[in-house]
């Protein structure tokens, strides 16, 4: 596709449920990034990929938190029995590559995200 | 992680230029300054990048002082599809531990234009 792609678009979910929530990234780019975004706060990171090795996990706010990239392209993050504070945009990020941030390839690739209101 | 300083909000004029300022006074010689926009219900967008000397791009110009204590980023002219927070972001060159790849992220400057 032409940019990155999250769904679903918006998830309300009961306070205890299960949720996964999907990127498609832009295709070949190696880089993969999750972040939380709550209401008027700049993005906060959780987690990297780099194809499917998951090279930095330090931002995930509990073991709740799970992310996956089985086959270094699509990307899951799930979260397991959900709580009101989880409530937030989750971002998903691409880039072309794995160098320095100086390059062209560093460039990040956002999608729109997903919406999650736990009730 | 060095952080970053930006005025909470601003306010312009259409067509008129806009100069978004940003301080990072414990800024590292290996890190980058970057700059992200993220207009409403969208997820952040690039805009440009830079480390020592000014750059210029479409979207914007970016000028870095002498110490690289602080940026601005300069919008030549306004325009209403401008409206969005800006988020100046340090980013390390150097590798760490996981190959840390993590951005710092502040409250970023929201930036209202007026028709």
């Amino acid at each position: 596709g032409a940019g990155v792609s999250q769904s679903p678009r918006y998830k309300v979910a009961k306070r205890g449920q299960d949720v996964a929530l999907r990127c498609d990234p832009i295709s070949g780019h190696v880089s993969l990034f999750w972040y939380q975004q709550a209401l008027g706060q700049g993005p906060e990171f959780l987690t990297y990929f780099q194809n499917e090795a998951q090279l930095d996990k330090s931002g995930l706010p509990s073991d709740r938190f799970f992310a996956e990239r089985p086959e270094g392209s699509v990307s899951t993050l799930k979260i397991q029995r959900t709580q009101q504070e989880d409530s937030a945009v989750y971002l998903c990020a691409s880039s072309l590559g794995n160098r320095g941030p100086g390059g062209p390839y560093e460039k990040l690739f956002f999608g729109s995200g997903t919406q999650l209101s736990v009730l | 992680d060095a952080k970053t300083t930006q005025p909470n909000s601003m306010e312009s004029n259409e067509e008129e230029p806009v100069h978004l300022p940003c301080n990072h006074s414990t800024i590292s010689g290996t890190d980058y300054i970057h700059w992200y926009r993220q207009l409403p219900s969208q997820g952040p967008e690039y805009v440009i990048h830079g480390l020592t000397s000014n750059v210029n791009n479409r979207m914007a110009s970016l000028a870095i002082a002498e110490d690289r204590k602080s940026s601005t980023l300069i919008l030549h002219r306004a325009t209403l599809r401008d409206a969005a927070v800006y988020y100046c972001i340090l980013y390390s060159s150097l590798p760490r531990a996981g190959n840390n790849r993590k951005l710092i992220w502040g409250l970023g400057t929201s930036l209202a234009v007026n028709p």
